[in-house]
């Protein structure tokens, strides 16, 4: 069974940059695309960006400036990185693996369960 | 960036059927923005129902399905349980940018 974990610091200055790694265990990274997704505080979810593990990306065009999504196949891990954060970035960030059919993300099936990251001085 | 649209809340009877939809601000939602449903209980994790219109996962229970109607994607659920009082949200993409709808919170009772 492929688990996601989430890991990073859970409170990170406004203006600094917020760095989450995503452990994939029970399955390997190569083949698939990679997502992360955040959810803020009593709100929905938005999607952050993808990444396939050979490295081609989509990110959410209205963080697109601050984010990037890496793969380390080695590691069996992905991570994010978000900068200049602000208080609106403060969530809830899963990760999660995608599937791919033809040349397109499809069917994410497993997620990691949350990491709580709060922006604040 | 568009907008994904889904009804704020719906309640269904035990036993019964509901249908949740998704719009989309740039016209009709076709098979092409693949979409996506979730499910999300209070505390927990995302858990995928339904990708690509109409696909189901193993864990995905027989009483929910997907389709596009009406111009929208819709997800439908015939025969509603206790344990599917719920959160759930859409996802559609464009042209490979993913855009998540408000969430419809469903009640039953």
């Amino acid at each position: 069974q492929v688990q996601l974990q989430e890991s990073g610091p859970g409170l990170v200055k406004p203006s600094e940059t917020l760095s989450l790694t995503c452990t994939v265990s029970g399955g390997s990274i190569n083949s698939y695309y990679w997502t992360w997704i955040r959810q803020p505080p009593g709100k929905g979810l938005e999607w952050i960006g993808y990444m396939y593990y050979s490295g081609s990306t989509s990110y959410n065009p209205s963080l697109n400036s601050r984010v990037t999504i890496s793969v380390d196949t080695s590691m069996n891990q992905f991570s994010l990185k978000l900068n200049s954060v602000t208080a609106a970035d403060t969530a809830v960030y899963y990760c999660a693996r995608v599937g791919r059919k033809g040349s397109r993300p499809s069917n994410i099936d497993f997620w990691g369960q949350g990491t709580q990251v709060t922006v604040s001085s | 960036q568009a907008v994904v649209t889904q009804e704020p809340s719906l309640t269904v009877s035990p036993g019964g059927t509901v249908t949740l939809t998704c719009g989309s601000s740039t016209g009709a939602v076709t098979s092409g923005q693949y979409p996506y449903w979730f499910q999300q209980k209070p505390g927990q994790a995302p858990r995928t129902l339904i990708y690509d219109t109409s696909n189901k996962h193993s864990w995905t229970p027989a009483r929910f399905s997907g389709s596009l109607l009406g111009g929208k994607a819709a997800l439908t659920l015939s025969g509603a349980q206790p344990e599917d009082e719920a959160e759930y949200y859409c996802l559609l993409s464009y042209s490979g940018a993913w855009v998540f709808g408000g969430g419809t919170k469903l009640t039953v009772l």
